[in-house]
């Protein structure tokens, strides 16, 4: 079975504080994603990767930044936290098609 | 970019009642058109997927069309049970076109079963 892990389930952070989510997938896929899930608005993608050290903009990049440093990990850096980013995060991967999604990460920011 | 909306925002159904959501899409190079359940509280998961050289594909009481003059598919949920109670997402990518095989969601369906 595919497994895609991040850090932590629930986050509270405070407006300015420097964000990191983490997520890790065991499976060697080479395309990893962070989307933000809002509810009507689906999810939206923020940034991809399709390769280490590869990266591209998704469609809400602004205010977030990705690092790629090996093949399983992929994480997603708010550099200062805003309360407009409030939101449940989720992190996803694959080879193909199919995208496995990890947990979810509640974010929450005061 | 590619631009996908989806409709209704919430369905509510009967038990053993069909329920039916329909997404749009704008880029007519989109070529590869999954759908994902999340369960309440749980990560999303793929259901069925279908590719622009089918119109129609089944997996026990669901499937999906796809129309690609009207740039439009649809998920049939027939003989619906409490557990298909959940969102659903569309979504459309093309498939060869860039690395990442990046998808674009709907803004998901609430469905409700009654009993």
């Amino acid at each position: 079975d595919v497994k895609v892990t991040q850090s932590s389930r629930y986050l509270v952070k405070r407006t300015g504080e420097k964000v990191f989510l983490e997520c890790v997938q065991d499976m060697d896929h080479e395309n990893m994603f962070w989307y933000r899930q809002d509810p009507g608005l689906g999810l939206r993608l923020i940034y991809f990767s399709y390769d280490v050290k590869m990266k591209e903009k998704g469609d809400i990049p602004e205010g977030y930044s990705v690092s790629r440093e090996k093949k399983e990990r992929f994480s997603l850096i708010l550099e200062s936290a805003s309360t407009n980013q409030t939101s449940m995060y989720l992190c996803a991967s694959t080879s193909r098609d199919e995208q496995y999604f990890g947990p979810g990460t509640r974010l929450t920011v005061t | 970019g590619e631009n996908v909306e989806q409709h209704p925002s919430t369905l509510s159904v009967q038990e053993g009642d069909s329920a039916v959501i329909k997404c749009t899409y704008s880029d007519s190079a989109s070529n590869y058109f999954p759908w994902y359940k999340q369960e309440l509280g749980k990560r999303p998961q793929l259901i069925i997927d279908i590719r622009s050289n089918v119109g129609e594909k089944k997996d026990q009481r669901i499937a999906v069309t796809l129309n690609k003059t009207a740039k439009h598919f649809s998920l049939h949920i027939t003989e619906t049970q409490p557990e298909d109670s959940a969102v659903y997402f569309c979504a459309a990518s093309n498939a060869g076109k860039a690395a990442g095989n990046k998808l674009t969601f709907g803004g998901g369906t609430r469905v409700l079963v009654k009993p």
